[in-house]
């Protein structure tokens, strides 16, 4: 069975600060892996998603993301965090011999502080 | 433009009463699916389809039936609404084809139910 932690429910950073959103997954099988965006009142939103191509995926908004098998890991990055960036953010994981279903995390509020 | 849109986006509604709420999508995808988001949760899946006629249980299906009679159309009904179904519910669609294409989302529903 598939499942994928993020840990911190909350993460805060100064603007112009990096930001670092975690993700970790579990998977028997390759995965496919994919990060959204929530912004409020609004639906979810994608940033960027792996494939099994190139490891490190940019995105939107300048975010990127690293697939890192040996750590089963695929950490969200972005240089420099924007006011704009303030969102809940979400992991997802799918596999190709799981139908085209995906199971996500419970998600990372980021906060941008002035 | 292609879209995924919901309906209604707010919704108030008695304990034991029947509810429908509407999905439509206009990106010709065979796959939707229906979500649930609450605090702490993420979003865990109600119920899923990968074409016309099709339906299949998610992770927290009970009390929730769908059905799909087009492609464009996945309606999520309550049968009896109970108070723990209070919720942000989720609509998304994907292309068919084994996990890697992503889910675009609609805007949700938030239904309360007193």
């Amino acid at each position: 069975a598939q499942s994928v932690t993020q840990l911190g429910s909350h993460v805060s950073v100064s603007e112009g600060a990096l930001v670092l959103l975690r993700c970790n997954y579990s998977s028997s099988v390759p995965p496919y892996l994919f990060w959204y965006v929530q912004y409020p009142n609004q639906g979810l939103q994608l940033l960027l998603k792996y494939t099994s191509a190139a490891t490190l995926v940019k995105g939107i908004n300048g975010f990127e993301a690293e697939f890192k098998k040996s750590e089963t890991s695929f950490h969200l990055t972005k240089p420099s965090a924007h006011m704009s960036d303030a969102a809940e953010y979400f992991c997802a994981v799918s596999q190709h011999n799981y139908g085209q279903n995906f199971v996500f995390g419970p998600g990372t509020r980021l906060s941008v502080l002035p | 433009d292609a879209e995924i849109t919901q309906s209604p986006r707010h919704k108030i509604t008695e304990t034991g009463r029947q509810v429908t709420l509407a999905c439509h999508q206009t990106w010709n995808h065979n796959n939707m699916f229906w979500y649930r988001q609450d605090l702490g949760h993420g979003l865990r899946l109600i119920h899923y389809s990968y074409g016309v006629q099709d339906t299949n249980k998610g992770e927290v299906s009970d009390g929730y039936s769908v059905s799909r009679s087009n492609t464009e159309d996945l309606p999520l009904t309550l049968e009896s609404a109970a108070s723990s179904q209070t919720s942000v519910y989720f609509c998304a669609s994907s292309e068919s084809g084994g996990g890697s294409y992503e889910q675009y989302f609609g805007p949700g529903t938030r239904l309360t139910v007193t």
